[in-house]
């Protein structure tokens, strides 16, 4: 099966700062990467995904790239902001089913 | 983005008793619908696919009779711990595929937390 690897699992950054987690998969096959925000106690938010179709996709203030040769690919938010703060998960698909990341807690420092 | 119901948002039940979990899709149909389950500080790990009028897909490891799932329209599905037991305790999250119009995205609820006592 797939296994997705993410890194850092803890990321302190100041605000203002850029802030980035690469995750990296195993089966080739895998054709969606979508990422995801979590607060506490509460359910994952799409922020923003990517198809293997494409390398690079940007929305304001984050950005994800796709490397298909490498089976990496990694999520880049500019300009942090205190509300940015959460656990954000990477994930690959393959058949409609996700394989998560193990998630990296984002501290956004005032 | 879409919305995804889940209800309860928390349930404390006592041992032995079972819980029953809501997943709605509110302005989508979902054919598919996946529930998950997340220990404190962990990832999202698979328990089963939810299928609109058929049989739900468990993952490996997972007691099917223990876990119940129907999914009898195009917009719920619900979850049905039988027999909790403390170690069931857990977040619980349902999401539900969006494949309308070219799109595949997966919209999460926003949790169930389960305390057995």
């Amino acid at each position: 099966g797939e296994n997705v690897e993410q890194h850092p699992s803890t990321l302190s950054v100041q605000e203002g700062d850029s802030a980035v987690i690469k995750c990296t998969y195993s089966d080739s096959a895998s054709n969606y990467f979508p990422w995801y925000k979590q607060e506490l106690g509460k359910g994952p938010q799409l922020i923003i995904d990517i198809r293997s179709n494409v390398g690079e996709k940007k929305d304001q203030r984050i950005a994800v790239t796709l490397n298909k040769t490498a089976k990496h690919f990694s999520l880049h938010i500019t300009e942090t902001q205190p509300e940015d703060s959460a656990v954000y998960f990477c994930a690959a698909c393959y058949d409609y089913k996700l394989s998560f990341g193990a998630g990296t807690t984002v501290t956004v420092r005032a | 983005g879409a919305v995804v119901s889940q209800h309860p948002s928390w349930v404390i039940c006592k041992s032995g008793t079972s819980v029953k979990i809501e997943c709605r899709s509110l302005d989508f149909q979902a054919t598919t619908m996946f529930w998950y389950r997340q220990f404190p500080k962990q990832s999202l790990m698979l328990m089963a696919t939810s299928n609109e009028g058929s049989k739900a897909t468990y993952e490996q490891g997972v007691e099917k009779d223990k876990f119940l799932i129907n999914h009898a329209s195009l917009t719920l599905s619900t979850l049905t711990v039988t027999s909790a037991h403390p170690e069931d305790s857990s977040f619980y999250i349902c999401s539900a595929r969006d494949g309308g119009g070219g799109r595949d995205i997966q919209y999460f609820g926003a949790g169930t937390r389960l305390s057995v006592l």
